[in-house]
């Protein structure tokens, strides 16, 4: 079983609609969440952190955490087409982060 | 915020070679990691550089393979050694600050090509 899973394939949003991303993670024991953005040929973006259940809330972005499920979500909300990148989930433990292999938004103008 | 450089940026080494890169931080920082991302791919951890001690490694990845050294807090370098065209990958340092938690930050990465 993959630590960290994102099993969405490309998401196509139309520009001003929500961008819904899901990522499950397997280690119950896990604490922080994060969210990077990675734009093509550059290094990942760190965007989203969350480390309690519920929502938080920046900007366009919102991340959902559920511990119970072992689910955290990535919204982004009045998509942009300079959204339109690779995101990936990532779960810590054991001092270090798992990462899943993103999902890749394409926002369309 | 804190800048992070990795040297060089790219690469392109025969096979057989080493090659060394290296990262800087304009500020201390307590962890530093060592990915590899191949095309298309997610990250994979290679090693924790650990400062004034041995890195310590994932499975799969060997000191022998990737000798890593840590001298103080704001550098490191991952040597990449007798390579072969599997080496081709983006190679990226993260950073953890005193005060950012758990929160990574990446080096913009170099791309290592073997031929």
């Amino acid at each position: 079983q993959k630590e960290v899973e994102q099993n969405s394939g490309p998401l196509s949003v139309p520009e001003g609609a929500i961008a819904s991303l899901n990522c499950t993670y397997s280690d119950r024991g896990s604490q922080s969440f994060f969210w990077y953005r990675q734009y093509s040929g550059k290094s990942p973006e760190l965007i989203m952190s969350i480390y309690s259940n519920g929502d938080k809330e920046d900007g366009r972005f919102t991340a959902q955490l559920n511990k119970a499920s072992q689910y955290v979500s990535l919204l982004i909300r009045d998509s942009q087409p300079s959204d339109s990148a690779t995101y990936l989930c990532a779960v810590s433990g054991n001092n270090r982060l798992a990462f899943g292999k993103g999902n890749q938004v394409v926002v369309i103008p | 915020s804190a800048v992070i450089s990795q040297k060089p940026s790219r690469d392109i080494c025969q096979r057989g070679t080493s090659l060394t890169i290296q990262c800087q931080v304009d500020s201390q920082v307590t962890m530093m990691f060592w990915y590899r991302q191949q095309p298309g791919q997610s990250l994979t951890l290679i090693a924790t550089a650990n400062q004034g001690s041995e890195a310590t490694y994932e499975s799969g990845f060997v000191i022998d393979k990737f000798p890593i050294s840590r001298p103080n807090l704001t550098f490191s370098t991952l040597t990449v050694s007798n390579m072969s065209p599997e080496d081709s990958s983006i190679y990226l340092c993260s950073v953890v600050y005193r005060d950012s938690y758990e929160e990574q930050y990446f080096g913009p990465g170099t791309r290592l090509t073997v031929t």
